[in-house]
């Protein structure tokens, strides 16, 4: 089965500053890879999406993740931040065989400081 | 635009009811979804359903069940509801593809009194 870290409960950025959110997932095979955002009073949207090809992933609002296998990580990167970014940040795993389900870690709650 | 709604923002409900809550998506998609978003816990999967009329436990369906009689249409029910159900709920719908994207309702938060 598949499981998500996300050993980031919270973390304050300044705005401007850039950002990195860490996920670390386990599973055997090849993981399809998610990362949603979730903005106050909102649902789930996504950012970006992994499951093969080239290991650095582009998404919306100018966020990337990089794949890396060896250590079981898809951490989630922003050059410079702004205020609207400020929102909570999901990571999940899902696989081939999974009918579509996902796994979702606990969230990364961001805050964006002036 | 794609678009799943779900019926109610904020629901209040008393311990021993029977709750309702209903989703419907737009977008033709195979698979719809429900979870419950708690703090600390991220979102866990309740209950799932792939096509008219079939469902699927997820890592915490105890205390509640789903109907999907349109393809449009997943509903979760509490056929009880207890405190320890009061949370967040979300509904999102996909195509069958396990690469595809989620798409997601507002949620409803729901307190059980």
């Amino acid at each position: 089965a598949q499981s998500v870290t996300q050993p980031d409960i919270h973390i304050t950025v300044s705005e401007g500053a850039s950002l990195e959110l860490r996920c670390n997932y386990s599973y055997g095979a090849t993981p399809y890879l998610f990362w949603y955002v979730q903005s106050p009073g909102q649902g789930l949207q996504l950012l970006l999406k992994y499951f093969s090809g080239d290991t650095l992933v582009q998404g919306i609002k100018g966020f990337e993740a990089e794949f890396k296998r060896s250590q079981s990580s898809f951490n989630l990167r922003k050059p410079s931040v702004h205020w609207s970014d400020a929102a909570e940040y999901f990571c999940a795993v899902g696989a081939r065989d999974s009918w579509g389900k996902l796994q979702f870690g606990a969230g990364t709650q961001v805050v964006v400081t002036p | 635009d794609v678009k799943v709604t779900q019926s109610s923002r904020y629901l209040v409900k008393r311990t021993g009811e029977k709750v309702f809550l209903e989703c419907v998506q737009d977008m033709d998609h195979e698979n719809m979804f429900w979870y419950r978003q708690d703090p600390g816990l991220g979102l866990r999967l309740i209950y799932f359903s792939y096509d008219v009329k079939m469902k699927e436990k997820g890592d915490i369906p105890e205390g509640y069940s789903v109907s999907r009689e349109k393809k449009e249409r997943f509903s979760l029910i509490l056929e009880s509801a207890s405190t320890n159900q009061t949370s967040m709920y979300l509904c999102a719908s996909a195509r069958l593809a396990a690469t595809d994207t989620q798409y997601f309702g507002p949620g409803t938060r729901l307190t059980v009194l």
